[in-house]
């Protein structure tokens, strides 16, 4: 079993719409949860990161925790053609130990 | 604008010749990194920089090494490239302590 899973996709959308992207994990020692959008032959930008529970909201985009059900989301309300991209989810455990698990990623299509 | 540099963009090397992809940036963190992302896969941690310790990936094969002469630059040697190392090659860097990886542009590497 992965340490974190993540639907591929592809996901495809139409414009306006809410769209939910999910990871689940199965190591509890995961403190920190970062989702990063990669467009087509780009490196990853980091999006929201989001430390143990809760939720954060950064415009139209809200990063959610449920640490208890070991499972993150990330939500895009009023989705844009511009938010077609591979969205990664990435996670790291507390302590000296910098590195990141990642997602698969989700390819995501809007359409106009 | 602070940002993470990666040159090439675009690399072709012959089957065994070695390649020297290189990182640069301005954000004056400590740490660097190097991934190996393939098509439809989440990057590979190959090793990073902690200011000048070398931290190696169990995994990542001999062939792939790394040099970093200053805080600003780090370079990639594939001493004996295969068909197999054909991927996109992704350059972070991280602020000492901080989950928050930036990612520069990626060098994409073909194999003939």
């Amino acid at each position: 079993q992965k340490e974190v899973e993540q639907d591929p996709g592809p996901l495809s959308v139409p414009e306006g719409a809410i769209v939910s992207l999910n990871c689940t994990y199965s190591n509890s020692a995961f403190q920190y949860f970062m989702w990063y959008r990669q467009y087509s032959r780009k490196g990853p930008e980091l999006l929201m990161y989001t430390y143990s529970s809760g939720n954060k909201e950064d415009g139209r985009f809200t990063a959610q925790v449920d640490k208890s059900s070991k499972y993150i989301s990330l939500f895009i309300r009023d989705s844009q053609p511009s938010d077609s991209a591979t969205y990664l989810c990435a996670m790291k455990k507390t302590g000296n130990n910098r590195k990141l698990i990642w997602g698969l990623g989700t390819s995501l299509a809007v359409n106009p | 604008d602070a940002m993470v540099i990666q040159n090439p963009r675009y690399q072709v090397t012959q089957f065994g010749k070695p390649v020297t992809l290189s990182c640069s940036q301005t954000l004056n963190h400590n740490v660097m990194y190097w991934y190996q992302q393939k098509s439809s896969q989440a990057p590979k941690l190959l090793f990073h920089y902690y200011d000048k310790d070398f931290n190696n990936e169990a995994d990542t094969p001999d062939n792939f090494q790394s040099r970093r002469p200053n805080t600003s630059f780090c370079f990639l040697d594939i001493r004996s490239p295969g068909l197999g190392d054909a991927a996109m090659y992704l350059c972070a860097t991280s602020r000492e302590h901080a989950y928050e990886q930036y990612f520069g542009p990626g060098t994409r590497l073909t194999v003939t």
